[in-house]
């Protein structure tokens, strides 16, 4: 079965980096769409980007332009997210998705970055 | 960017009633590519519906998406126990940006 497995809970201060690994397993990596979305405490959805992990090609929404960084190791079929010069307002449960046929099919576990000084 | 509004912000219903949740597009959502969410407290989202009203696997047919152009509609037939959650609607379109809705909080009246 598909499952999506993210690293742990991050706590950073406000101007640091943070980077999300997201291993994936039972498909074929290259074969989906791997998105990023995010949720602020009590909040909805908030998409961020996409990388196509087959040409390692990428997509991100403009609010995030320039702080974000979406990358891929296929040989251990892993998507990474990451986020510089971070925010209080940065504070949120990152997600991995895994898009396999139309909408976000599969999603990862979540992980907290909490940023706070 | 197509901006989605959803309504009501807050559903009150009982068990066994049938729910009707709106989504609103700014502008016309390409080839019907909208989604529907069911998240529950500290869980990840749930794929309800794709390309509007097609079930994803293992949902129940209680669960229905219809509509096309700018106005979606999530109906839950009759609702159970475990229906009562947050739902987000979701245009994935032909190309980005993705964008979600704000959210209908479906609670236990």
């Amino acid at each position: 079965q598909v499952q999506l497995v993210q690293s742990g809970a991050e706590v950073k201060k406000p101007g640091a980096s943070v980077k999300v690994s997201c291993k994936a397993s039972g498909y074929t990596f290259t074969g989906y769409y791997m998105h990023w979305v995010r949720q602020a405490p009590g909040q909805g959805l908030e998409w961020m980007g996409r990388i196509n992990p087959n040409s390692g090609g990428t997509n991100y929404a403009q609010k995030f332009q320039g702080r974000v960084t979406m990358t891929r190791d296929t040989s251990i079929s892993t998507a990474y997210m990451e986020l510089s010069r971070l925010r209080s307002d940065d504070t949120a449960v990152y997600y991995c998705v895994a898009e396999a046929a139309a909408g976000f099919d599969y999603w990862g576990q979540g992980t907290l970055v909490t940023v706070s000084s | 960017e197509i901006v989605l509004t959803q309504s009501p912000a807050t559903l009150s219903l009982s068990p066994g009633e049938r729910a009707t949740l709106s989504c609103g597009a700014s502008q016309s959502v390409s080839s019907s590519y909208l989604a529907w969410y069911q998240q529950k407290p500290g869980l990840a989202p749930r794929l309800l519906i794709y390309d509007a009203s097609s079930r994803a696997t293992g949902i129940p047919d209680r669960f229905s998406g219809s509509g096309s152009g700018t106005d979606f509609t999530l109906t839950i037939s009759r609702l159970e126990p475990e229906d009562f959650a947050v739902y987000y609607c979701q245009q994935y379109g032909s190309s980005p940006p993705i964008t979600f809705g704000q959210g209908t909080r479906l609670e236990i009246k």
